[in-house]
């Protein structure tokens, strides 16, 4: 089983819509989530950082299910500015903390 | 907050040529570091990372190696390209601890002919 398995889409939505990505993790024993952000070409930049209790920023919300290994990122109100590729990534405890995996990314597109 | 400089942006080179590649960072002391390499079309794969000053910890076999000279620089460098070396590097750094996310520089577009 691949340590960070996400949909690799691509998602293809109208503006306004809402949409939502899923990634699941192999480790139990993760411990940092983190949803990142890749333009065409671009470095990955940081979105948003995934807490248990789940959290929110603005039109994006991050959830995580540990009993499951899934987090999720659901965007509100699409922008054709959203369009981009999400990253899931999560911390690889047997490598020491310092070590994150990163998901091969969710496409989306945002239509006008 | 880091900032992280890698040079050159965009790279051409002829298979069998040697590569260097450079990260330097700034704003923070005794960074984790990182080069990350992005094939066409594929995620992210952890090449080398570094805990200090000549500590490397290598993640994958090949033909690349890595270098820490200093505490906020970090060199990326081969003897002979191969053509499957064509891709994305990235460097990267961790915030102030070691659970922090990672935060990239603007990565070298490396083409192998």
């Amino acid at each position: 089983r691949k340590e960070v398995e996400q949909d690799p889409g691509p998602f293809n939505v109208p503006e306004g819509a809402t949409v939502a990505f899923n990634c699941t993790y192999s480790n139990s024993a993760s411990q940092s989530f983190f949803w990142y952000r890749q333009d065409c070409r671009k470095e990955p930049k940081l979105l948003m950082s995934v807490y248990s209790s789940g959290n929110e920023d603005g039109r994006f919300t991050a959830q995580l299910n540990r009993a499951s290994q899934y987090i999720s990122l659901l965007i509100r109100d699409s922008k054709l500015s959203d369009s981009a590729t999400y990253l899931c990534v999560v911390n690889n405890p047997e490598a020491g903390s310092y070590q994150l995996t990163f998901g091969k990314g969710t496409k989306l597109s945002v239509i006008p | 907050s880091q900032t992280i400089h890698q040079w050159p942006a965009t790279l051409v080179q002829p298979v069998g040529s040697p590569l260097s590649l450079e990260c330097t960072v700034e704003g923070t002391s005794n960074p984790n570091l990182y080069w990350y390499r992005q094939a066409a079309g594929r995620g992210l794969q952890l090449l080398f990372y570094s805990v200090g000053i000549g500590q490397i910890s290598s993640e994958v076999p090949q033909n690349l190696s890595a270098s820490r000279p200093q505490d906020r620089q970090f060199i990326l460098s081969s003897k002979k390209l191969l053509l499957s070396d064509s891709g994305f590097y990235l460097c990267a750094c961790h915030g102030t601890g070691p659970v922090d996310p990672l935060h990239f520089g603007n990565g070298t577009r490396l083409t192998v002919t």
